[in-house]
């Protein structure tokens, strides 16, 4: 079976460009999870949906990020300048139903801003 | 102090060797994860635990709620286990994640 696909697996741009990212989930996931992960602060939740709906987006750092699902099988991460700051490992995950299932990872976007 | 301390912060183990690395956390949780990234950079759930133990293979995982403190066991290591071992709580009934800084893992033949 595809696990979570994560589209593109690098990315190097210009700061003040826009980036995007791109996450299939598992097929009949109904969680989808945002993360980023530096080396000066591990892995952080940036936004969860579940069922297509923005549940949690506390994690997200600024006006500059902004996700959306506008249906069951694609997200996206979009940051908009982006800025050397922004530079990271962006990871979606999926998870079928309740808190006890265990979430599944898409290999990551690394993304460079120069 | 971060809600989730792993240590220890890197080991190097020889082919073999048993390895524990050991997770503590401050909060009331109701489900703690081990994840595995590979120096590709992807990541992989092994484990979660709500409480006692599981085993898969020659990893173990234990939680001891009481003491707000997990350990992940490696037997008979190997070269491949080479790794970050990444410790997460889940807080209350939420679904967001808190994550330790990893445990960098080098198992040398």
């Amino acid at each position: 079976d595809a696990g979570v696909i994560q589209s593109p697996r690098h990315e190097v741009t210009e700061m003040g460009q826009e980036v995007t990212l791109r996450c299939k989930p598992i097929s009949g996931h109904d969680y989808l999870f945002w993360y980023r992960q530096t080396m000066m602060r591990g892995l952080e939740l940036l936004i969860y949906f579940n069922n297509n709906v923005p549940i949690d987006d506390s994690g997200m750092p600024e006006d500059r990020f902004s996700a959306k699902m506008p249906n069951a099988s694609f997200s996206t991460l979009k940051i908009q300048p982006s800025e050397p700051r922004d530079s990271a490992v962006y990871f979606c995950a999926s998870r079928l139903g309740a808190s006890s299932q265990p979430q599944h990872f898409g290999d990551g976007t690394r993304l460079s801003i120069l | 102090k971060n809600e989730v301390e792993q240590s220890p912060q890197n080991l190097t183990a020889q082919e073999g060797e048993f390895i524990t690395i050991n997770c503590s956390y401050s909060v009331g949780i109701s489900a703690l994860h081990w994840l595995q990234q590979h120096p590709g950079g992807g990541i992989v759930s092994l484990f979660m635990l709500s409480s006692g133990k599981k085993k898969h293979g020659r990893l173990i995982a234990t939680i001891n709620i009481q003491e707000k403190h997990s350990s992940l066991h490696i037997t008979a290591s190997h070269p491949r286990d080479s790794a970050v071992y990444i410790c997460a709580v889940r807080g209350g009934s939420g679904s967001r994640l808190t994550f330790g800084e990893g445990t960098q893992l080098t198992v040398n033949p």
